[in-house]
């Protein structure tokens, strides 16, 4: 059971658009739609941004969107905000096995 | 507002036993539809899925973990543990809770989490 491949970091400046990429395989970003984007902040618990691939749990704004192509889902953060800064991960379903694998975390900075 | 808090020691031995408890608030654990997890973070490093439970006892855990993890569940306090034999150095981590939906597995609520150290 490995990790889902994130890139470590990603950046923008306030106002641009960011896009976080996961790579996964057929066994389980491929192969369901269960990918889910948290957001953390430094001592902080995750908190969950996009389920389902491209939902929204309430209160979370707009700017955050989901989608998923192949055996890869990528996490868009729109009109980047300084609270935006933080480390986000992925998780997929991986089947009653594997359960479910985490991303290896990106730190989005903004500039 | 369904609330999650993790406890137990926050220093283990090395060899021994780790042991925590989630004790879950403002909602029943015996809730269809959700499994119950444990995540762990070494410190400064990624998140880590250990495994869940669901209400009536049925479990699944992170095959690198599965030989050293047992998850079990309380209804009567709404509470669900974990046990992580055998620790090294390598177990030090914030462990946290989570409630996992059930088919999207999307963790949808978290503890504050808890600081291990294995020493």
């Amino acid at each position: 059971q490995s990790a889902l491949t994130q890139p470590p970091s990603a950046s923008g400046s306030p106002g641009q658009s960011v896009t976080i990429s996961c790579t996964g395989t057929s066994s389980d970003v491929g192969g369901y739609n269960y990918v889910s984007w948290y957001l953390q902040y430094p001592g902080k618990a995750p908190k969950l941004m996009i389920y389902e691939v491209s939902k929204r749990p309430s209160g979370v704004p707009d700017r955050f969107s989901g989608s998923k192509s192949g055996n890869t889902a990528s996490l868009t953060v729109s009109g980047l905000q300084a609270e935006d800064e933080a480390d986000y991960y992925c998780t997929s379903y991986a089947g009653s096995v594997g359960g479910v694998i985490f991303g290896g975390g990106t730190k989005l900075t903004v500039l | 507002q369904l609330q999650l808090q993790e406890s137990g020691p926050g220093l283990v031995k090395p060899s021994e036993t780790l042991s925590l408890t989630c004790t879950v608030s403002g909602g029943s654990i015996s809730s269809t539809g959700y499994y119950w997890a444990w995540i762990r973070q070494p410190p400064g490093k990624g998140l880590e899925w250990i495994g869940s439970i669901y209400y009536k006892g049925s479990t699944y855990y992170n095959p690198s973990l599965k030989s050293r993890v047992t998850i079990s569940v309380d209804t009567s306090k709404n509470q669900f543990s974990l046990n992580l034999d055998s620790v090294t150095a390598a177990d030090t981590a914030v462990y946290f809770c989570a409630r996992r939906a059930m088919a999207a597995a999307e963790l949808d609520y978290w503890g504050q989490g808890t600081l291990v150290t294995v020493s």
